[in-house]
């Protein structure tokens, strides 16, 4: 099956500074890309979509200057999470759908923590 | 707006028991319906689907019937092992048979004890 990889798997960052996720699929192209958000017995709560080559679409109450998504190749997202806050701890997943498949393929998520 | 309810875990359970994982939904269309099992450790894998009503998914061992009447899709196995522990997710997509936009529960973590 397909698989996506996620980077880092962990981390840990002091409040104000910027935090970089990466998520690429690794035997496939992916069309669209999805970032989730999971808080401890939570659901995962779509955060946006991205395309590649074009600006990604962020889920109401999602603040876009804040959660930075860049989509810009067909094996490669990243969320930036800026000037990063205590309340923005949460666990970060993505998705990738390809055209040769009719579902979403997961990587296995990033812990952030914010001091 | 779409929604997913399912039963609240913890779940433990001795192996080879039955396993009964409840899920019902709220959508405005007719959505697809999704079971996803996340291993400790791993990312989300799609355990299996069903597309329409009376439709029902099945991978190993798992099972799941799209009831619209009762607007559910419970998973049932009916003898577990301590290899199924893991974290179940109820999901639905109301974008046909794709999985586009997913609508997450929050989640059943199952524990299987020998």
């Amino acid at each position: 099956g397909a698989v996506v990889s996620q980077h880092p798997s962990w981390v840990i960052c002091k409040s104000g500074t910027s935090v970089k996720i990466e998520c690429r699929s690794l035997d496939f192209q992916a069309t669209t890309m999805f970032w989730y958000r999971q808080f401890p017995k939570q659901s995962l709560m779509l955060m946006a979509t991205s395309n590649e080559g074009s600006k990604a679409t962020y889920e109401q109450g999602v603040e876009k200057d804040k959660f930075l998504i860049n989509h810009a190749s067909l094996t490669l997202s990243t969320l930036t999470v800026t000037s990063a806050h205590p309340e923005d701890s949460s666990f970060y997943i993505c998705s990738a759908i390809g055209q040769r498949y009719n579902e979403q393929f997961f990587g296995p998520g990033t812990r952030l923590t914010v001091l | 707006g779409n929604s997913v309810t399912q039963t609240e875990g913890p779940v433990t359970l001795s192996e080879e028991a039955f396993l009964t994982i409840n899920c019902t939904y709220t959508a405005t269309g007719y959505p697809s319906l999704f079971w996803y099992v996340q291993y400790p450790g791993e990312g989300l894998q799609l355990l299996l689907k069903a597309t329409k009503a009376d439709d029902k998914g099945s991978n190993k061992g798992f099972e799941a019937t799209y009831r619209k009447e009762t607007t559910s899709f419970h998973l049932e196995k009916g003898s577990v092992q301590v290899s199924d522990s893991a974290v179940y997710f109820c999901a639905l997509s109301d974008q046909g048979a794709g999985s586009y936009q997913l609508t997450f529960g929050k989640g059943t973590k199952l524990s299987v004890i020998p």
